[in-house]
């Protein structure tokens, strides 16, 4: 079963703009990782929050995490049609030493030239 | 450092047949972990091996299996394959220390498998 669940499903913006994509999760977590995938190739990672940690910025990436809510956000600002992918969230579930990642279903990022 | 390899890239097969794909992890990576990506299910977990021994196991079915060599090279199996079988077959490897929480994953390119 899917423990974070990515909203929204699908997402269209103009290049320039902002996107902000939202996963909410249901149990407690180590850490929370978004993907960006490009048409069915592998899954490269993008930022990796821990869960003492509210916010985070790699780049053009901010990254919010809210533990007592169980969700978080990833923002891209100043988007480029080279941003066009599919975004996942994956969690670490707390579960010791054989805690898994368990991704989302994804969001569809279309970014209009 | 050379990234996740997966071979093959594609294949297609026939139901019924079993098929075996290959994951060689980035060098020093002991964690190496295979998921299933299909349109309607996504991502779904499927086992992961640390220093050759299985850590985790998904929700799946005794048909698909795996294992891992002493240079940390993985393969999966699936037996007795079935149309529903097909997807993206995605290995990943990490830096996950024996005990410690799921770190970032670096991910192959996948095998897509068609079953006919």
């Amino acid at each position: 079963s899917q423990q974070g669940e990515e909203d929204p499903q699908a997402l269209s913006i103009q290049e320039g703009e902002n996107a902000t994509m939202n996963c909410s999760y249901k149990t407690s977590i180590n850490n929370l990782q978004w993907y960006r995938q490009n048409s069915g190739r592998g899954l490269v990672h993008l930022i990796l929050i821990r869960s003492n940690e509210r916010e985070k910025h790699s780049g053009r990436l901010r990254v919010t995490l809210d533990t007592s809510k169980k969700s978080s956000s990833l923002l891209i600002t100043a988007s480029r049609a080279a941003d066009t992918a599919s975004y996942f969230c994956a969690t670490d579930d707390y579960t010791g030493a054989n805690s898994k990642l368990t991704f989302g279903k994804g969001i569809t990022l279309s970014v209009r030239p | 450092k050379a990234g996740v390899t997966q071979t093959p890239r594609y294949l297609i097969k026939t139901r019924g047949q079993q098929v075996t794909l290959s994951c060689s992890p980035i060098s020093g990576h002991r964690s190496v972990s295979w998921y299933q990506q299909t349109p309607g299910q996504g991502l779904q977990f499927l086992f992961e091996y640390f220093s050759e021994t299985q850590r985790n196991k998904g929700n799946f079915p005794g048909r698909f299996s795996g294992r891992q060599f002493s240079n940390s090279r993985s393969e999966m199996n699936v037996s007795t394959l079935e149309l529903g079988d097909s997807a993206l077959y995605l290995c990943a490897s990490s830096l996950r220390i024996r005990g410690g929480a799921q770190e970032t994953q670096y991910f192959g390119p996948g095998t897509r498998l068609l079953v006919l």
